[in-house]
């Protein structure tokens, strides 16, 4: 049973540019949480998703940032004209639960640079 | 409300002594607490996790212990050896989905 699945697991960016960043939750998962963690700093939430729904949002910044979870395929955060305060690890988790009550899986991470 | 503190954010020890990693939360409505661990260029991994009805839980070498009433909990890794060497996040999570995590602890064990 393979783990949370994300790609790339590295990203270089110029500013400006749009990083889209793919996250595969675990077989038999349906809800995806995104977080985000900045060097020497814990992880922050960003975003829990459903599939087709995003059910909280608020930890996203509001301009440039966006994520969904389709029907089919992985869920996506892009981020659109990046800047140098979008570098930082994204990591995905996915669970299980009714409104994500169980544990949360975690992925490998992508690890965004913009020059 | 939302914060989790954590202490120290560095600790190192000498293989096969015990380590101890304290956090500390203000919100009442926190009932899940669950322990990541992260090594270097990897994703968090959940190690052990409680729920608020217990107030001790062990799986092995690792131990986690709930007092509600004060509002902290702790990580104890006894018998460290190398490989426990990582940074270790606590987190917390109330009657929604959104963990919340402290700034995470980078252990040391030392050969």
């Amino acid at each position: 049973n393979a783990g949370v699945m994300q790609n790339p697991r590295h990203l270089v960016r110029r500013r400006g540019q749009e990083a889209r960043l793919r996250c595969s939750p675990m077989k038999g998962h349906s809800h995806v949480y995104w977080y985000r963690q900045l060097p020497e700093e814990g992880l922050k939430f960003m975003v829990y998703l459903q599939k087709e729904n995003i059910i909280d949002e608020s930890g996203m910044p509001k301009e440039r940032f966006s994520a969904e979870f389709p029907k089919e395929g992985p869920s996506i955060l892009r981020i659109q004209q990046v800047v140098r305060g979008d570098s930082a690890a994204y990591f995905c988790a996915s669970s299980r639960g009714e409104q994500g009550a169980s544990e949360q899986f975690f992925g490998p991470g992508t690890r965004l640079t913009v020059l | 409300g939302e914060n989790v503190e954590q202490h120290p954010s560095t600790l190192s020890v000498q293989e096969g002594d015990s380590a101890v990693i304290k956090c500390t939360y203000s919100d009442s409505a926190s009932n899940y607490f669950p322990w990541y661990k992260q090594e270097l260029g990897k994703g968090p991994q959940l190690i052990i996790d409680i729920r608020s009805n217990v107030g001790e839980k062990k799986d092995q070498r690792i131990a986690v212990t709930l007092n509600k009433t004060a509002k902290h909990f702790s990580l104890h890794i006894t018998e460290t050896q190398p490989e426990d060497s990582a940074v270790y996040f606590c987190g917390k999570r109330g009657s929604n989905y959104k963990l919340t995590f402290g700034k995470g602890t980078l252990l040391t064990v030392n050969p």
